[in-house]
């Protein structure tokens, strides 16, 4: 059975940092891009960035790009976003997905539960 | 990266059929057959329902399905049922490899 679980989310202070992780068991994880995706409260769904199988790839949307830096684990099955001066805006919870098709986004085929991240003094 | 555009809320009564509608460029929608569509239930994680325009993943209704003309792909669901209220959210694979989602549709089933 497909399973992610996010952890690292809590309450930190503008301009503070934060580190998530995403730990994922069912499949084998170096075959696979992998996404994380926010959601602000009472809002719709955001992509934030993208990593490759191994990677050696990454993209970010353009509102963390520079802030946020997305990475993985393969020897231990994980996948991390650090995130850096951060801002009441990117108060949200955040999934990590997994991309399931053959090119590097296309579809988002497993989520975990998310992980809640509040930024606020 | 604007986001795709969906129509805020659809409603339709049980057993009728709906079309949800998303309206991007020709840089993510239109360029690609990489759209796919979430439903999301209150309080949970989304759930793909189609991908690559009109892929439904195992498990998934044949009630639901997707499409694309130029810009604009669409989800379709027939019959509807209670348990088909929730958010629909619709992505495509952008030019600059990256995703973008659409701003939500909320389906109220009357």
């Amino acid at each position: 059975e497909v399973q992610l679980l996010e952890s690292g989310g809590g309450l930190v202070q503008p301009g503070g940092s934060l580190r998530l992780s995403c730990v994922v068991t069912g499949f084998t994880f170096t075959n696979y891009a992998m996404s994380w995706v926010r959601q602000a409260p009472g809002k719709g769904l955001e992509w934030v960035s993208v990593t490759t199988g191994t990677g050696g790839r990454t993209y970010y949307a353009d509102s963390v790009k520079g802030r946020f830096t997305i990475s993985r684990d393969n020897s231990k099955n994980t996948l991390y976003l650090q995130l850096n001066s951060l801002r009441a805006e990117d108060t949200a919870l955040y999934y990590c997905a997994r991309e399931g098709g053959l090119v590097l986004i296309s579809s988002l085929d497993y989520w975990g539960q998310g992980t809640l991240v509040t930024v606020s003094s | 990266q604007s986001a795709l555009t969906q129509p805020a809320s659809v409603s339709g009564s049980p057993g009728q059929s709906i079309t949800i509608s998303c309206t991007g460029t020709s840089s993510d929608i239109g360029g690609y057959n990489y759209v796919s569509w979430h439903q999301q239930h209150s309080g949970t994680a989304p759930k793909l329902m189609i991908y690559d325009v009109s892929y439904r993943p195992s498990g998934v209704s044949s009630r639901f399905s997707g499409s694309k003309s130029g810009n604009t792909a669409s989800l379709t669901i027939s019959g509807l049922r209670a348990e088909d209220e929730a958010d629909y959210y619709c992505s495509s694979y952008t030019s600059s490899s990256t995703r973008v989602f659409g701003g939500g549709t909320k389906l109220t089933v009357l």
